[in-house]
């Protein structure tokens, strides 16, 4: 079956650090990846959209990778803060939906 | 500019009653997306809308799910008979178009619902 898959299901960092999260991919090319931020209790936020032909795309201390050998995608926090503690969703596109990885909620501690 | 609404924000059934969950996309947005967030799972897509049609249904229950966005009005997800199993998160989410990857879909804050 095509998974989407986010190994993490926690991660804690401290201030300042950059924070990793990975989200893995099986048995399909998607053309498309997103990545979401979920606060508790509220809806998802879209953050980034990579397609399959860039590496890498940013948006201020954000950044994702797109490794299509890997079938992986990263996405990195600089300079972490408490206020990015949150849970992060990648998604892949089938058709119109989105298809959600379980998340990776992470803890920045000051 | 006013993001998607969602009401109520929390509902509480009991066993064998109706929900009804209501959803008015962003200004301008005429595709609708309904999704659920069970406990400890991910966010599970169940239907997609357009005005007045049901495009693509294959991630909702078979029996007692239904869902409509009409012409006039909001989008509603109907669940008939509820069980404590449908205790979940309902998510709405709009988008403007259809094809990645102009469809950003925006997502609503969610209605609750727990089945006692």
């Amino acid at each position: 079956s095509q998974k989407i898959e986010q190994n993490s299901e926690a991660l804690n960092i401290q201030e300042g650090k950059t924070a990793t999260l990975t989200c893995n991919y099986t048995n399909y090319s998607p053309a498309y990846l997103q990545w979401y931020r979920q606060d508790p209790g509220r809806g998802p936020v879209f953050l980034l959209l990579i397609r399959e032909n860039e590496k890498e795309k940013r948006k201020e201390r954000l950044k994702v990778t797109f490794d299509t050998t890997l079938k992986q995608s990263l996405f990195h926090i600089t300079a972490s803060q408490p206020a990015d503690s949150a849970t992060y969703l990648c998604a892949r596109q089938a058709g119109t939906a989105l298809i959600f990885g379980k998340g990776t909620t992470l803890s920045v501690s000051s | 500019n006013a993001g998607v609404m969602q009401n109520p924000r929390h509902l509480v059934r009991r066993r064998g009653q109706e929900a009804r969950l209501r959803c008015s996309p962003m200004k301008g947005h005429s595709h609708v997306y309904w999704y659920r967030q069970l406990p400890e799972e991910g966010l599970k897509f169940m239907v997609y809308l357009q005005k007045e049609n049901i495009i693509d249904e294959s991630g909702m229950p078979k029996e007692r799910f239904s869902a409509e966005f009409p012409k006039e009005g909001p989008s509603i997800l109907r669940i008939q008979q509820v069980v404590r199993g449908d205790s979940a998160a309902y998510f709405c989410a709009s988008s403007r178009s259809a094809g990645p990857p102009d469809n950003e879909q925006f997502f609503g804050p969610g209605t609750r619902l727990t089945v006692l």
